[in-house]
């Protein structure tokens, strides 16, 4: 199995300030079809989870800009330009280059 | 729109089974595969299976903790994904959430809550 690992665990970040957040993959993750499924979700309280970036860096529908994906091989980074209090929650790499899916363990963005 | 609406969630005993539901609209059902998450209380996301759309067989695909116990279907007529849970354990309680597709999983249902306890 892919093993993703998510640094770090917990980032407090002031309003209006960046986060950043490294998810790296145990092995390659380029598909057979020559995609890349990495994927980023954001998990709010009470919510499901949220589809942000898919493919590394494409943004999902209705996803703020402030939110980019980046990346290649085993190294991967969610960016957030500017952190705002709705951006509070735990967010998740996930590939699904090859089965089984698996995630990262999670990273808790939090306001300072 | 896309929705997806599970349900079939409650408490149930180890050992049984639980059958839930997801019924999506708004787009071509058929055509999709389809995916099961869960989460556990205070964990992270785990992937539990996928069906392929009936273009490529409509085969499955399945976490190793849930083989042999979990079986998804589908009835692309009804536009529904199911998720057949039997001889459950305490370690599947969980919020169950279905998604579109394997590899993107775009769109997310609201989850829907299995609580195995005697």
């Amino acid at each position: 199995d892919i093993v993703m690992t998510q640094t770090p665990l917990s980032s407090p970040v002031t309003l209006g300030q960046p986060a950043s957040i490294s998810c790296r993959s145990s092995q390659g993750l380029v598909h057979s079809d020559g995609n890349t499924y990495l994927s980023w979700l954001q998990k709010r309280p009470g919510q499901p989870p949220r589809l942000l970036i898919y493919k590394i860096s494409n943004r999902f529908s209705g996803v703020p800009d402030r939110f980019s994906g980046s990346g290649a091989g085993t190294d991967f980074t969610l960016k957030i330009s500017r952190v705002e209090a709705e951006d509070v929650g735990v967010y998740y790499c996930m590939q699904a280059t090859q089965i089984p899916v698996t995630f990262g363990g999670g990273t808790k963005v939090e306001i300072k | 729109e896309v929705q997806l609406v599970e349900s079939g969630g409650g408490l149930v005993q180890p050992g049984r089974s639980l059958r839930l539901s997801c019924t999506a609209s708004g787009f071509a059902f058929g055509t999709y595969a389809m995916t099961w998450f869960r989460q556990a209380p205070g964990k992270g996301l785990e992937w539990v299976g996928f069906i392929r759309g009936k273009a490529h067989g409509g085969t499955t695909e399945y976490a190793a903790s849930v083989k042999g116990r979990f079986t998804i279907s589908r009835d692309d007529s009804k536009s529904i994904v199911y998720l057949q849970m039997n001889s459950l354990k305490t370690e599947d309680t969980a919020v169950y959430y279905c998604t579109r597709d394997r590899a993107v999983s775009d769109y997310w249902g609201q989850g829907t809550l299995v609580t195995v306890s005697s």
